[in-house]
C-alpha cells in the first residue's frame, strides 16, 4: 500500500532559523507528492507539489524536491517567520482507477518564536 | 476562502444519535473527498464521490454513509455514535484533472459525541 512518514514534532525554531521537515513514502504507481499546512483552527491549504521525480515545488518561500531515488520529499524554508506556525502535513496520491485520494502523514507541528 | 463550505462548524450530540455534515464543493469542482482528523489516527480518507457515483472508498465504517447529490454537494451521514467518533471532519474537492493538481479543503466540522 501507500504510506508516508514524516519526522515527529513539534519542531520549535527561533525566528529566521533554517527549517527542514523530513518526508518519506512508499507508493504502488508513480505517486504526486504534496505538502500541506494546517493553520490553528482552519483546514488544510496546499502548500506546494511536485508531480514526477527531480522537480521542485514551492511557494511561499518553501521548497521541496521530488526524489524517486531516495523516496523523499523534505520541505525546507531558508528563513522561518512567526506567521509559519502551523502544522504542516506530507501526502501523495497515486492514480488508481479515477480515485486521487491523499495519503497523509502524520503531520509535525513547527513553533516558531520571536 | 477556500471555496468550499462546511456546515456546521461545531456539534455536540450524545451517543447513539445521527448526524448529518453537509459539504458545498468549489464552483466547478466534480469530485468531493471525506477524511477525518483525529489525534491519534491522524487524517484518515473515508470516502470520495465523482459527479453524483461512489469512487473510492478507505476507512470509512459501516454506520458511516455518504451521498453527493446532482447540485454536487454532499452529505456524510453519522449514525449510532461512539466517544470514538470524536473529531474533525473534512471535505476536499478537486477538479476534472483529479487529485493529482491537490484538492481544495473546508474548514471542517468539528463533532464533539458526549
Amino acid at each position: 500500500g501507500n504510506s508516508v512518514t514524516q519526522m515527529e514534532g513539534p519542531v520549535t525554531l527561533s525566528e529566521e532559523a533554517f527549517l527542514t521537515i523530513n518526508c518519506t513514502y512508499t507508493a504502488t504507481g508513480y505517486p504526486s507528492l504534496f505538502w500541506y499546512v494546517q493553520y490553528p483552527g482552519e483546514g488544510l491549504q496546499l502548500l506546494l507539489k511536485a508531480t514526477k521525480a527531480d522537480d521542485k515545488g514551492s511557494n511561499k518561500g518553501f521548497e521541496a524536491t521530488y526524489r524517486k531515488e531516495t523516496t523523499s520529499f523534505h520541505l525546507e524554508k531558508g528563513s522561518v517567520q512567526v506567521s509559519d506556525s502551523a502544522v504542516y502535513f506530507c501526502a501523495l496520491t497515486v492514480s488508481g482507477a479515477g480515485s486521487y485520494q491523499l495519503t497523509f502523514g502524520k503531520g509535525t507541528k513547527l513553533s516558531v518564536i520571536p | 476562502d477556500s471555496g468550499v463550505t462546511q456546515t456546521p462548524k461545531h456539534l455536540i450530540t450524545a451517543t447513539g444519535q445521527r448526524v448529518t455534515l453537509r459539504c458545498s464543493p468549489r464552483s466547478g469542482d466534480l469530485s468531493v473527498y471525506w477524511y477525518q482528523q483525529s489525534l491519534d489516527q491522524g487524517l484518515q480518507f473515508l470516502i470520495q464521490y465523482y459527479n453524483g457515483e461512489e469512487r473510492a472508498k478507505g476507512n470509512i465504517l459501516e454506520r458511516f454513509s455518504a451521498q453527493q447529490f446532482p447540485d454536487l454537494h454532499s452529505e456524510l451521514n453519522l449514525s449510532s455514535l461512539e466517544l470514538g467518533d470524536s473529531a474533525l471532519y473534512f471535505c476536499a474537492s478537486s477538479g476534472s484533472t483529479g487529485g493529482l493538481q491537490g484538492y481544495t479543503f473546508g474548514s471542517g466540522t468539528r463533532l464533539t459525541v458526549v
